[in-house]
């Protein structure tokens, strides 16, 4: 049973959509991390937030420790928002990933 | 600064064979962790290095193993190379343990 589940696991959307990605978490962590992935398999570290919220752009993440969930949200979502989004939490000091979600905005 | 760089990019072996991968970090970072992607199991944390010694291992064989030089650049080994081995190994440091970590391209692994 993997500790960190992401959902939905793919999403389409149409340019300019508002866009949410969950992430549930079963044990505590210090910080959880956003991650991007493009085709390719270049990694790229959206945010690493251990409460509250942080904004970077158009991409917005939230966690809520007691309820042991994350969400990122991209407002107007472009085509170049295409890529696969990771979450992950440190458990033990060793990062453990989602599943990821694999995002796909058309025209 | 220059980000993190791995060689080789491209790399194909066939089974029982060994290979070496490197990771030079960006200048200034004293982490660096190892990472292994498979369509199957996704990303899976192997191994991170801090001022040259190991700090955590992930539930990998003993075939897999790395280290780190005092310049912080790391290289990761595995011996006697599987057909599951066949992965995209990434690198990533940080100036120190648990901050934002910034990946390298990644090493492709075929193995034949």
């Amino acid at each position: 049973k993997n500790e960190v589940e992401q959902s939905p696991q793919n999403l389409t959307a149409q340019e300019g959509e508002f866009i949410t990605i969950n992430c549930s978490y079963s044990v505590g962590i210090s910080a959880l991390h956003w991650l991007q992935q493009h085709p390719g398999g270049g990694i790229v570290s959206l945010f690493m937030l251990s409460s509250g919220k942080k904004k970077h752009g158009r991409l917005i993440a939230t966690i809520n420790i007691q309820e042991k969930h994350s969400s990122l949200h991209i407002t107007a979502s472009h085509p170049r928002d295409s890529a696969v989004y990771i979450c992950a939490g440190p458990f033990v000091s060793k990062l453990t990933f989602g599943t990821g979600t694999r995002l796909q905005v058309t025209l | 600064k220059a980000g993190v760089t791995q060689t080789p990019r491209y790399l194909i072996k066939t089974r029982g064979q060994q290979v070496t991968l490197s990771c030079s970090p960006i200048s200034g970072h004293r982490s660096v962790s190892w990472y292994q992607q498979t369509p199957g199991q996704g990303l899976q944390f192997l191994f991170e290095y801090f001022s040259e010694t190991q700090r955590n291992k992930g539930n990998f064989p003993g075939r897999f193993s790395g280290r780190q030089f005092s310049n912080s650049r790391s290289e990761m080994n595995v011996s006697t190379l599987e057909l599951g081995d066949s992965a995209l190994y990434l690198c990533a440091s940080s100036p120190r343990t648990q901050e934002t970590q910034y990946f390298g391209p990644g090493t492709r692994l075929l193995v034949l």
